[in-house]
């Protein structure tokens, strides 16, 4: 396996359920990301994880519980989430720098909540 | 509130013409700035980065930087059906490793 790998790739949930997405980067990189992406707006970051430890939360409702075990794992734990949470959710990964050197990002969990 | 933004298209050009994308950005701190690429149901791809004033050229493609007046710039030479995407600018916060992304431009390149 190689580069950012995202599972599951779609995912219909109730607002009862609770489900995780997950993600998996291959590059050795030290920094990772949750975005949202929903139609017609811009990707908006969500969670940022550097070298293991959360070190950015964008004022995510609490129903969005981020987790990262280790540098090459990231985890977002959804439950009780709302219909207008439907949306791509995708997890990047990069190597951290000064200037930082772009994402590398997986290929995202479309995500229903109905 | 960073903000970014992209004239969100749809910009149609044809097979072989020049496709010009732009982008202001309103933090004057930012000093990373990134195209990416998405196709419709993929997501996005980094195909240029550029950090200092000036041209950046990769091929068919040139990043264009004013840091004066907060624009970055994206020109497509010789474009090509395959060109045909979402194109999303990305500007870098304070840190460094935190972006901030425009709405995207829509591109459509006729054969």
């Amino acid at each position: 396996e190689t580069g950012v790998t995202q599972t599951p790739r779609h995912l219909v949930m109730g607002m009862t359920n609770k489900k995780s997405l997950k993600c998996e980067q291959h590059l050795g990189h030290n920094a990772m990301y949750w975005y949202k992406q929903s139609a017609k707006k811009p990707l908006e970051l969500m969670f940022v994880y550097s070298l293991e430890e959360r070190v950015e939360n964008n004022s995510v409702p609490s129903r969005f519980s981020p987790e990262c075990p280790n540098s090459s794992h990231l985890f977002l734990h959804l439950h009780t989430l709302q219909p207008e949470d439907s949306a791509l959710y995708l997890c990047a990964s990069s190597q951290e720098g000064r200037f930082g050197y772009g994402y590398t990002f997986g290929s995202g969990t479309r995500l229903t909540v109905v | 509130q960073k903000e970014v933004e992209q004239n969100s298209g749809p910009l149609s050009v044809p097979e072989g013409a020049i496709a010009s994308l732009n982008c202001t950005y309103s933090d004057r701190g930012s000093q990373s700035f990134f195209w990416y690429r998405q196709y419709s149901g993929k997501s996005p791809e980094l195909i240029m980065s550029i950090y200092s004033n000036g041209d950046k050229e990769d091929g068919r493609f040139t990043a264009q930087l004013n840091k004066a007046s907060q624009y970055v710039s994206l020109l497509i030479r010789d474009s090509q059906p395959s060109d045909s995407a979402t194109y999303l600018c990305a500007v870098s916060g304070l840190t460094g490793n935190q972006f901030y992304f425009g709405t995207g431009t829509s591109l459509t390149v006729i054969p």
